[in-house]
C-alpha cells in the first residue's frame, strides 16, 4: 500500500539554525500538508499546498517557515532560524483530489532544538 | 483553541467489550468529521469519517455517530481487541474550501486482555 515517507526521522539542531524537513507524498496525490505536535499537545495544522502554492496557513506558520515542492516527488518544510519552541513532531500529509478523500499522514520527523 | 475537545484523556476497556470514545466541537460550520488512530512514533492513521449529511457510518468493528444538534461525535469499537490500544484523535474540517484538519487532544485507549 502506498504511504507517505518522511526524512529524517529525528533531527537535533542548535537554536538559530536552519532545518529542512523532507516528505515524499503518495505519488498520485495533489494536496499536501504539514502539521506539528508539540509533546503532550494536540496535532496542529501548519500549512496546506496545492498547485504549487500555499492554499491555507495557520498563524503558527510565520515568516520563519516556508514550503516547497522542488521536484515532482518531494515536499519540504524549511524553518529558517529555529527556536526552542519549534521542538515538536512534524507530520507531512497528502491526499488525492477525489471527493471526500482523507489525508494520509507520514510517520513524522522529531525535531529537537537545543 | 478549544474548538474540538476530547474530555477523556484515557480509557480502559476489557477485551471483547465495546469502547466508546467521545468528541465535542463548537463550530457549527464543521461538516466533515474523522477519527484517526496513532501509535507511538508513528503518524496518525485514518480510521473512519462521516459527513454532516449522515448521522452514522460503519466500517467493520468501527462505527462513528454524529449528533449535529449536540455538536458531538463518538466512535464505537466492538468488539475491542488488544491491537486497538492506541491514542485516538477526532478531527474536523469545513470540507469544501477549507483544507485544514482541526484535531482534538486525543484519548489514550487501553484494551485489557
Amino acid at each position: 500500500e502506498p504511504e507517505v515517507t518522511q526524512t529524517p526521522s529525528h533531527q537535533v539542531t542548535q537554536m538559530g539554525q536552519e532545518v529542512i524537513l523532507r516528505c515524499v507524498p503518495i505519488s498520485n496525490h495533489l494536496y499536501f500538508y504539514w502539521y506539528r505536535q508539540i509533546l503532550g499537545q494536540k496535532v496542529e495544522f501548519l500549512v496546506s499546498f496545492y498547485n504549487n502554492e500555499i492554499s491555507e496557513k495557520s498563524e503558527i506558520f510565520d515568516d520563519q517557515f516556508s514550503v516547497e515542492r522542488p521536484d515532482g516527488s518531494n515536499f519540504t518544510l524549511k524553518i529558517r532560524s529555529t527556536k526552542l519552541e519549534d521542538s515538536a513532531m512534524y507530520f507531512c500529509a497528502s491526499r488525492s483530489d477525489r471527493a471526500e478523500e482523507t489525508q494520509y499522514f507520514g510517520p513524522g520527523t522529531r525535531l529537537l532544538v537545543l | 483553541d478549544q474548538q474540538v475537545k476530547q474530555n477523556s484523556p484515557s480509557l480502559s476497556v476489557q477485551e471483547g467489550r465495546i469502547s466508546i470514545l467521545n468528541c465535542d466541537y463548537t463550530n457549527s460550520m464543521f461538516d466533515y468529521f474523522l477519527w484517526y488512530k496513532k501509535y507511538p512514533a508513528e503518524g496518525p492513521t485514518f480510521l473512519i469519517s462521516i459527513s454532516s449529511i449522515k448521522d452514522k457510518n460503519e466500517d467493520g468493528r468501527f462505527t462513528v455517530f454524529l449528533n449535529k444538534s449536540a455538536k458531538h461525535l463518538s466512535l464505537h469499537i466492538v468488539p475491542s481487541q488488544p491491537g486497538d490500544s492506541a491514542v485516538y484523535f477526532c478531527a474536523v474540517s469545513i470540507f469544501f474550501g477549507n483544507e485544514k484538519l482541526t484535531f482534538g487532544t486525543g484519548t489514550r485507549l487501553t484494551i485489557i486482555p
